[in-house]
Protein backbone atom coordinates (compact mmCIF):
# COMPACT_ATOMS: atom_id res chain seq x y z
CA UNK A 1 0.00 0.00 0.00
CA UNK A 2 1.57 3.14 -0.89
CA UNK A 3 1.26 6.38 1.09
CA UNK A 4 0.53 8.19 -1.60
CA UNK A 5 -2.56 7.42 -4.09
CA UNK A 6 -2.66 6.86 -7.96
CA UNK A 7 -5.20 5.35 -10.10
CA UNK A 8 -3.80 1.86 -11.51
CA UNK A 9 -4.60 3.08 -15.15
CA UNK A 10 -5.71 5.32 -17.21
CA UNK A 11 -6.25 5.49 -20.94
CA UNK A 12 -6.84 7.73 -23.90
CA UNK A 13 -7.02 8.13 -27.98
CA UNK A 14 -4.33 10.02 -29.74
CA UNK A 15 -4.91 13.71 -29.63
CA UNK A 16 -6.67 13.63 -26.32
CA UNK A 17 -6.28 14.92 -22.83
CA UNK A 18 -5.61 12.87 -19.41
CA UNK A 19 -5.38 13.39 -16.15
CA UNK A 20 -3.37 11.44 -13.13
CA UNK A 21 -4.30 12.18 -9.73
CA UNK A 22 -1.79 11.34 -6.65
CA UNK A 23 -3.69 11.85 -3.12
CA UNK A 24 -1.94 12.49 -0.35
CA UNK A 25 -2.42 13.33 3.28
CA UNK A 26 -1.72 15.88 5.81
CA UNK A 27 2.15 14.96 6.63
CA UNK A 28 3.09 14.80 2.99
CA UNK A 29 1.50 16.87 0.05
CA UNK A 30 -0.81 19.00 2.48
CA UNK A 31 2.17 19.93 4.37
CA UNK A 32 3.70 21.96 1.54
CA UNK A 33 6.08 19.68 0.32
CA UNK A 34 6.03 19.62 -3.53
CA UNK A 35 5.05 16.92 -5.70
CA UNK A 36 7.44 15.41 -8.51
CA UNK A 37 6.25 12.91 -11.62
CA UNK A 38 8.00 10.23 -13.63
CA UNK A 39 7.62 8.67 -16.61
CA UNK A 40 8.98 5.33 -17.14
CA UNK A 41 8.92 3.71 -20.50
CA UNK A 42 8.40 0.06 -20.50
CA UNK A 43 12.39 -1.49 -19.89
CA UNK A 44 13.86 2.02 -19.00
CA UNK A 45 15.03 3.78 -15.83
CA UNK A 46 12.65 6.29 -14.61
CA UNK A 47 12.51 9.92 -16.20
CA UNK A 48 12.20 13.23 -14.45
CA UNK A 49 8.59 14.94 -16.38
CA UNK A 50 7.79 17.44 -13.27
CA UNK A 51 9.65 18.81 -10.75
CA UNK A 52 8.54 21.44 -7.91
CA UNK A 53 4.51 20.46 -8.85
CA UNK A 54 4.62 22.56 -11.92
CA UNK A 55 7.85 23.04 -13.37
CA UNK A 56 9.23 21.16 -16.41
CA UNK A 57 12.88 20.06 -17.06
CA UNK A 58 14.92 21.13 -19.96
CA UNK A 59 13.76 18.88 -22.63
CA UNK A 60 10.56 17.77 -21.15
CA UNK A 61 7.13 18.37 -23.86
CA UNK A 62 5.14 21.07 -22.78
CA UNK A 63 1.95 18.61 -23.11
CA UNK A 64 2.85 17.92 -19.91
CA UNK A 65 1.92 19.56 -16.97
CA UNK A 66 1.51 19.54 -13.48
CA UNK A 67 -0.95 20.91 -10.93
CA UNK A 68 -1.02 20.92 -6.92
CA UNK A 69 -3.96 21.73 -4.89
CA UNK A 70 -4.66 21.07 -0.73
CA UNK A 71 -3.54 17.13 0.10
CA UNK A 72 -3.63 16.23 -4.00
CA UNK A 73 -1.90 16.68 -7.28
CA UNK A 74 -2.34 15.79 -10.78
CA UNK A 75 -0.16 15.19 -14.12
CA UNK A 76 -1.74 16.18 -17.03
CA UNK A 77 -0.81 15.40 -20.69
CA UNK A 78 -2.78 16.85 -23.60
CA UNK A 79 -2.27 15.73 -27.22
CA UNK A 80 -1.44 12.17 -26.51
CA UNK A 81 0.88 10.00 -28.28
CA UNK A 82 1.68 6.35 -28.69
CA UNK A 83 5.13 7.17 -27.40
CA UNK A 84 3.50 8.38 -24.14
CA UNK A 85 2.45 4.81 -23.34
CA UNK A 86 4.08 4.00 -19.94
CA UNK A 87 3.83 3.93 -16.15
CA UNK A 88 3.76 7.31 -14.07
CA UNK A 89 5.04 7.94 -10.55
CA UNK A 90 4.22 10.48 -8.36
CA UNK A 91 6.46 11.42 -5.16
CA UNK A 92 6.78 13.62 -2.26
CA UNK A 93 8.43 13.76 0.62
CA UNK A 94 6.29 12.61 4.39
CA UNK A 95 7.15 13.50 7.44
CA UNK A 96 5.91 10.77 8.85
CA UNK A 97 7.88 8.75 7.78
CA UNK A 98 11.03 11.07 7.23
CA UNK A 99 11.28 10.11 3.86
CA UNK A 100 10.55 10.13 0.44
CA UNK A 101 7.61 8.82 -0.69
CA UNK A 102 6.12 7.18 -4.04
CA UNK A 103 2.66 6.65 -5.34
CA UNK A 104 1.89 3.00 -6.78
CA UNK A 105 2.05 4.00 -10.41
CA UNK A 106 -0.07 4.61 -13.04
CA UNK A 107 0.14 2.95 -16.37
CA UNK A 108 -1.03 4.95 -19.29
CA UNK A 109 -1.98 3.34 -22.16
CA UNK A 110 -2.82 5.39 -25.99
CA UNK A 111 -6.15 3.04 -27.70
CA UNK B 1 26.46 16.59 -18.07
CA UNK B 2 25.86 13.89 -15.00
CA UNK B 3 25.88 10.50 -16.34
CA UNK B 4 25.38 7.51 -13.05
CA UNK B 5 27.15 4.02 -13.97
CA UNK B 6 25.80 0.89 -11.77
CA UNK B 7 26.87 -2.90 -10.99
CA UNK B 8 26.93 -5.41 -8.52
CA UNK B 9 26.78 -8.75 -7.58
CA UNK B 10 23.79 -11.52 -8.25
CA UNK B 11 22.06 -13.73 -7.93
CA UNK B 12 22.03 -13.71 -4.33
CA UNK B 13 20.56 -16.65 -1.80
CA UNK B 14 18.31 -15.46 1.09
CA UNK B 15 20.50 -14.26 3.96
CA UNK B 16 23.64 -13.01 1.75
CA UNK B 17 24.41 -9.46 1.56
CA UNK B 18 23.29 -7.46 -1.43
CA UNK B 19 26.23 -5.47 -2.58
CA UNK B 20 25.59 -2.37 -5.18
CA UNK B 21 28.03 0.08 -7.17
CA UNK B 22 27.17 3.16 -8.72
CA UNK B 23 30.10 5.31 -10.43
CA UNK B 24 29.52 9.21 -10.82
CA UNK B 25 30.30 11.05 -13.86
CA UNK B 26 29.55 14.69 -12.64
CA UNK B 27 31.90 17.86 -12.39
CA UNK B 28 29.46 18.77 -9.30
CA UNK B 29 29.76 15.38 -7.14
CA UNK B 30 30.21 16.93 -3.65
CA UNK B 31 27.34 19.32 -3.81
CA UNK B 32 24.35 16.69 -4.50
CA UNK B 33 23.37 13.84 -1.79
CA UNK B 34 23.06 10.55 -4.01
CA UNK B 35 19.91 8.29 -3.34
CA UNK B 36 19.07 4.47 -4.04
CA UNK B 37 15.54 3.21 -5.07
CA UNK B 38 14.68 -0.32 -5.87
CA UNK B 39 11.68 -1.73 -7.98
CA UNK B 40 10.33 -5.25 -7.24
CA UNK B 41 9.04 -6.72 -10.64
CA UNK B 42 5.65 -5.30 -12.15
CA UNK B 43 5.52 -3.07 -8.83
CA UNK B 44 6.75 0.59 -7.90
CA UNK B 45 9.29 2.40 -6.30
CA UNK B 46 10.56 2.19 -3.17
CA UNK B 47 13.00 4.55 -1.53
CA UNK B 48 15.92 2.79 0.13
CA UNK B 49 17.85 6.22 1.33
CA UNK B 50 20.75 8.58 0.28
CA UNK B 51 23.94 9.85 1.34
CA UNK B 52 25.94 13.09 0.52
CA UNK B 53 29.66 14.01 0.47
CA UNK B 54 30.47 13.76 3.84
CA UNK B 55 28.65 10.76 4.22
CA UNK B 56 25.70 11.84 6.57
CA UNK B 57 23.13 9.06 5.43
CA UNK B 58 19.25 9.03 5.97
CA UNK B 59 17.30 5.41 5.15
CA UNK B 60 13.66 3.99 4.93
CA UNK B 61 12.68 3.19 8.21
CA UNK B 62 11.47 -0.23 7.28
CA UNK B 63 15.01 -1.29 6.08
CA UNK B 64 16.94 1.23 8.56
CA UNK B 65 18.01 -2.01 10.34
CA UNK B 66 19.63 -3.86 7.26
CA UNK B 67 20.80 -0.70 4.74
CA UNK B 68 23.72 0.60 4.77
CA UNK B 69 24.71 3.60 2.00
CA UNK B 70 28.19 4.84 1.71
CA UNK B 71 30.29 7.22 -0.40
CA UNK B 72 33.94 6.98 -1.74
CA UNK B 73 35.08 10.44 -2.53
CA UNK B 74 38.14 9.23 -4.11
CA UNK B 75 36.03 7.46 -6.57
CA UNK B 76 32.89 9.02 -6.76
CA UNK B 77 31.35 6.21 -5.66
CA UNK B 78 28.15 5.29 -4.07
CA UNK B 79 27.61 1.92 -2.52
CA UNK B 80 24.69 -0.05 -1.17
CA UNK B 81 24.88 -2.95 1.34
CA UNK B 82 21.94 -4.64 2.18
CA UNK B 83 21.60 -7.48 4.35
CA UNK B 84 20.11 -11.14 5.54
CA UNK B 85 17.95 -10.17 1.63
CA UNK B 86 14.86 -12.81 1.25
CA UNK B 87 12.60 -12.94 -1.77
CA UNK B 88 11.27 -9.81 -1.12
CA UNK B 89 14.02 -7.93 -2.13
CA UNK B 90 13.96 -9.24 -5.55
CA UNK B 91 13.93 -5.71 -7.24
CA UNK B 92 15.60 -3.47 -9.97
CA UNK B 93 17.82 -1.35 -8.18
CA UNK B 94 18.56 2.19 -9.15
CA UNK B 95 21.48 5.15 -8.30
CA UNK B 96 19.63 8.59 -8.66
CA UNK B 97 20.90 12.17 -7.74
CA UNK B 98 18.64 13.89 -5.45
CA UNK B 99 17.93 17.59 -5.94
CA UNK B 100 16.57 19.67 -3.21
CA UNK B 101 13.90 22.17 -3.34
CA UNK B 102 14.67 23.80 0.21
CA UNK B 103 11.60 22.87 2.74
CA UNK B 104 9.86 21.96 -0.29
CA UNK B 105 11.22 18.61 -0.30
CA UNK B 106 13.55 17.28 -2.79
CA UNK B 107 13.40 14.87 -6.33
CA UNK B 108 15.66 12.80 -8.31
CA UNK B 109 16.95 14.21 -11.85
CA UNK B 110 18.96 12.06 -12.81
CA UNK B 111 18.99 8.28 -12.57
CA UNK B 112 21.32 5.12 -13.07
CA UNK B 113 20.64 2.48 -15.87
CA UNK B 114 18.91 -0.20 -13.10
CA UNK B 115 20.52 -3.39 -11.63
CA UNK B 116 18.13 -6.31 -11.28
CA UNK B 117 18.98 -8.32 -8.21
CA UNK B 118 17.41 -12.02 -7.76
CA UNK B 119 17.45 -13.63 -4.89
CA UNK B 120 16.29 -17.05 -5.08
CA UNK B 121 17.86 -20.13 -3.56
Amino acid sequence: QSVLTQPPSVSGAPGQRVTISCAGTISNIGTGYDVHWYQQLPGTAPKLLIYGSTERPSGVSDRFSGSKSGTSASLAISGLQAEDEGDYYCQSYDNGLSGSIFGGGTKLTVL
Amino acid sequence: QVQLNQWGAGPLKPSETLSLTCAVYSASFSRYYWSWIRQPPGKGLEWIGEVNYSGSTDYNTSLESRVTISVDTSKNHVSLKLTSVTAADTAVYYCARVAALGSSGWYFDYWGQGTLVTVTS
